[in-house]
């Protein structure tokens, strides 16, 4: 399967812990993208990477929040001391090319629970 | 005020039916985004398009840049459409990052 993939697919933390979540973009794709997405709601931006570069970060990204791509492939998302309100779907996509306008290919996604 | 708006948020149609979900956003865009996601979170993009009109199979989706405004059309219309239908929008200086509506339900029953 060479599409976008996400792992783990659930995790069910208490609150206070610390968790880590991995994407591994379509191959070769440049652009890679985390979303947080709640019941009943669209997705929100959190934050972008052009190759290895975060290039932008929404303000919803607190200081517990931090993602990395130290290759330019692979990329993680680790939340720190979670609260019941970092319960969400965190989607992740990538998209190919390094300008203009691309067509975004989504992983299943990592649902969180914090208890 | 929301950036990007869809209407309507529940959509319950008869197998066979002509659908219409509409889009408006209020924001200057490079592309609008119509994209599908299935119960259990997966999303696959359906269309992206800066103008005019784009037609797939039964799914046709067109955009209106003076109005600021896109329509996705489903014709006869099928059970296993059933899903949520996102409308988003990439920005001009947002960078291709994506901005989404809450989405509408569509329900399609035989």
């Amino acid at each position: 399967d060479t599409g976008v993939s996400q792992n783990p697919r659930h995790k069910i933390t208490k609150r206070g812990q610390n968790v880590t979540f991995r994407c591994d973009p379509i191959s070769e794709h440049n652009r890679l993208y985390w979303y947080r997405q709640t019941l009943g709601q669209g997705p929100e931006f959190l934050t972008y990477f052009q190759n290895e570069a975060q290039l932008e970060k929404s303000r919803l990204l607190s200081d517990r929040f931090s993602a990395e791509r130290p290759k330019g492939s692979f990329s993680t998302l680790e939340i720190q001391r979670t609260e019941q309100g970092d319960s969400a779907m965190y989607l992740c996509a990538s998209s190919p090319g390094s300008v203009g306008r691309r067509t975004q290919y989504f992983g299943p996604g990592t649902r969180l629970t914090v208890l | 005020k929301n950036e990007v708006e869809q209407s309507p948020q529940n959509l319950t149609a008869q197998e066979g039916e002509f659908i219409t979900i509409n889009c408006s956003y209020s924001v200057g865009i490079s592309a609008l985004h119509w994209l599908q996601q299935h119960p259990g979170g997966g999303i696959v993009s359906l269309f992206m398009l800066s103008s005019g009109k784009k037609k797939h199979g039964r799914l046709i989706a067109t955009i209106n840049i003076q109005e600021k405004h896109s329509s996705l059309h489903i014709t006869a219309s099928h059970p296993r459409d059933s899903a949520v239908y996102i409308c988003a929008v990439s920005g001009e200086t947002s960078g291709s990052r994506l901005t989404f509506g809450e989405g509408t339900q569509l329900t399609v029953n035989p």
